[in-house]
């Protein structure tokens, strides 16, 4: 059974810090690995797709990892900015079936 | 371009009452379609997912049904709710399972 965990679960750094965060999964049998954003009391905006064959993805100052066969992917943040904080979700999507598994998040606080 | 709509974005309901929620997607055809919620500071359940239309598959044993009678537009309900049923509800998009997922921005639900 496909598990997910994201750590650490709250982080609060000051603006213009680089900052990592950590998801991982215990079956590498997976299509891809999703980053998302969701800030409070909305729903999940996209931020980063890494298919199974890929090692990485970037987008602005977002660049997300994955290593599958160690069950590991992160999420770098270059310069947060007080924008950016919300909760970040990573998901994956199993092959053996239709099922997206999702971590429980990190909630990010970046202080202006 | 594709868009996802979702409605209502709160609602109060009395325990006991039948629900309702409704989800569209436009710009796509035949499009993997989701409903997953959202407890307070947790993570994800995915309740249903739907790969085409009258399909259905259920994850959780729970009172709440999903229909999809057309080909984007996928239905949650219940006949009577319970207040174990209060959450964050989302529905989710995504054209095949390996490709990036899209979500509406959600219903907030408070059974009362």
């Amino acid at each position: 059974k496909q598990e997910v965990t994201q750590i650490p679960a709250a982080l609060s750094v000051p603006e213009g810090e680089n900052l990592v965060l950590n998801c991982s999964f215990t079956d590498s049998a997976i299509y891809n690995l999703q980053w998302f954003r969701q800030d409070p009391g909305k729903g999940l905006t996209s931020l980063l797709l890494i298919q199974s064959s890929q090692r990485e993805q970037t987008s602005g100052r977002l660049n997300a990892s994955l290593d599958k066969s160690s069950g590991r992917s992160t999420l770098y943040i270059a310069a947060s900015q007080p924008g950016d904080s919300a909760t970040y979700l990573c998901a994956v999507q199993n092959t053996g079936g239709f099922k997206t598994i999702f971590g429980a998040g990190t909630r990010l606080f970046v202080k202006a | 371009s594709q868009t996802i709509h979702q409605w209502p974005a709160t609602l109060v309901q009395p325990v006991g009452s039948p629900l309702s929620l409704e989800c569209t997607v436009e710009g796509t055809s035949n499009p993997n379609l989701y409903w997953y919620r959202q407890a307070a500071g947790r993570g994800l359940q995915l309740l249903f997912y739907s790969v085409g239309i009258g399909q259905i598959s259920s994850e959780v044993p729970q009172n709440l049904s999903a229909s999809r009678p057309q080909d984007r537009q996928f239905i949650l309900s219940s006949k009577k709710l319970l207040l174990s049923d209060s959450g964050f509800y989302l529905c989710a998009w995504r054209i095949d399972r390996d490709s990036e997922a899209f979500f509406g921005q959600g219903t907030r639900l408070t059974v009362v």
